[in-house]
């Protein structure tokens, strides 16, 4: 499977601020996904992210508030713009490798937000 | 409803000791089905996948009721390193690489 490094892997930030959180993944992939974990509960899927083409954002979800990049086939960056401490959460990458069937989804560690 | 439901548990269960989770599903049409386990702060990895056969891998067996829209988890001769979250996991039916997270349930193996 693949390797995926995200950083950072926590931070404690002032509201109004942003933060980009990045993903690097050690393979070629198409598809990488965001996903938000909000305390004690489980994983939302924020956005689709495919290079190439502009994310898709889930319901709920917008581009102005998390801004995502994905500039080639092994990296990207979300964002989390003008934050409020509802904004604290466990923000995760993941990634589907072409090929590998149920076994393709890889999810990065995690950054542990939290806004003060 | 829920897209994807789980009991939240925590189910609290001696080592040795058998243990099943279910799971519903809302939408008939999702075509993959998985289980992951959460261990406190890291990230989900993913357990096994759940085939229409059923599906044993060791201790851990996996069966799904399409007819039903139910999965379940069986685990059998727990041990204390089994104690995590167990999220139930649904490849949604509008996008075939989009999955949808159960809420988990939490066990906790005591000795």
């Amino acid at each position: 499977s693949a390797v995926i490094s995200q950083k950072p892997s926590r931070d404690i930030c002032q509201r109004g601020t942003s933060l980009t959180i990045q993903c690097q993944v050690d393979s070629q992939v198409t598809m990488m996904f965001w996903y938000r974990q909000q305390p004690g509960q489980s994983l939302t899927l924020i956005a689709t992210a495919n290079q190439g083409s502009e994310a898709t954002y889930e319901s709920g979800f917008v581009i102005d508030k998390f801004p995502i990049s994905r500039p080639n086939l092994t990296f990207s960056t979300l964002t989390v713009s003008n934050m409020s401490p509802e904004d604290s959460s466990i923000y995760l990458c993941s990634v589907l490798i072409p090929g590998q069937g149920n076994y393709g989804y890889t999810f990065g560690s995690g950054t542990r937000l939290t806004v003060v | 409803r829920k897209e994807v439901e789980q009991d939240p548990g925590p189910f609290n269960v001696p080592e040795g000791a058998t243990v099943a989770f279910n799971c519903t599903y809302s939408n008939s049409a999702s075509q993959s089905f998985f289980w992951y386990r959460q261990d406190c702060r890291k990230e989900p990895k993913l357990l096994m996948s759940v085939y229409s056969s059923g599906n044993e891998d060791g201790r851990f067996t996996a069966q799904l009721n399409r007819a039903s829209q139910y999965i379940s988890l069986l685990i059998r001769d727990s041990k204390l390193s089994d104690s995590a979250t167990y999220l139930c996991v649904v490849n949604w039916v509008d996008s075939s690489y989009k999955l949808i997270f159960g809420s988990g349930t939490r066990l906790l193996v005591r000795p």
